[in-house]
């Protein structure tokens, strides 16, 4: 079956902590990987995404991740939180329908 | 540009009425789709159109809850009746077009929050 898992529901972060939220997947076949985010009161946008090339992916706002394909896994990091990152985020995968499939969201709370 | 539009943003209805909920998608943007969040989970599609055509309805409850999307722009979402279990925020995305992996990114709308009481 078709899914994915996030390890942490709610994540609490100080200023400039780092920032890692992990990410692991199940699916058959070619995979496309996403990381979204919702920031309180906004719509989901597209923080960033991977579907071939280097596994190593950066995205807006200093965000990056890595898809190692041996774990099944596309951990999100951060190597200094602000207090604006406070946010859910949400790890995506797809294959070449485009339909995507999240897991279950991590709340992240930066503490200033 | 302007974003994906969905109305109401809020909707309170009491259980066995119906509802509807509107969603009008990026300017262009050939294919649109409408999930369901319940939560503390990630949304889960109910159902994907290109163009006019439900090309994946798979998950959508077709007893209670319908769509349509007939002249392939703005689309809307129906159920009927309402259960407790559909409180829920029901969100609409919308894409280029047919799947193309390097560009068919899916934006979505602000969502509706239904509250079944």
């Amino acid at each position: 079956a078709q899914s994915v898992s996030q390890h942490n529901h709610h994540v609490i972060l100080s200023e400039a902590a780092s920032l890692e939220l992990g990410c692991n997947y199940s699916y058959g076949g070619t995979v496309n990987l996403f990381w979204y985010v919702q920031y309180p009161g906004q719509h989901l946008q597209l923080l960033l995404k991977y579907f071939s090339g280097d596994p190593l992916v950066k995205g807006i706002k200093g965000f990056e991740a890595e898809f190692i394909k041996s774990k099944f896994s596309f951990n999100l990091r951060k190597p200094s939180v602000q207090w604006s990152d406070t946010a859910e985020y949400f790890c995506a995968v797809s294959g070449n329908t485009g339909k995507l499939i999240f897991g279950q969201g991590t709340t992240l709370q930066v503490k200033p | 540009e302007a974003g994906v539009v969905q109305s109401p943003r809020y909707k309170i209805i009491e259980k066995k009425q119906p509802v509807a909920f509107w969603c009008n998608p990026i300017s262009g943007h050939n294919t649109l789709y409408w999930y369901l969040q319940n939560l503390g989970q990630g949304p889960e599609l109910l159902i994907r159109y290109e163009n006019e055509e439900a090309v994946d309805d798979s998950q959508l409850p077709k007893d209670r809850f319908s769509a349509e999307r007939l002249k392939g722009v703005d689309s809307t979402l129906k159920i009927q009746p309402a259960e407790l279990g559909d409180s829920a925020v029901y969100l609409c995305a919308s894409s280029l077009g047919r799947w193309d992996r390097e560009t068919n990114e899916q934006f979505f709308g602000p969502g509706t929050r239904l509250t079944v009481l």
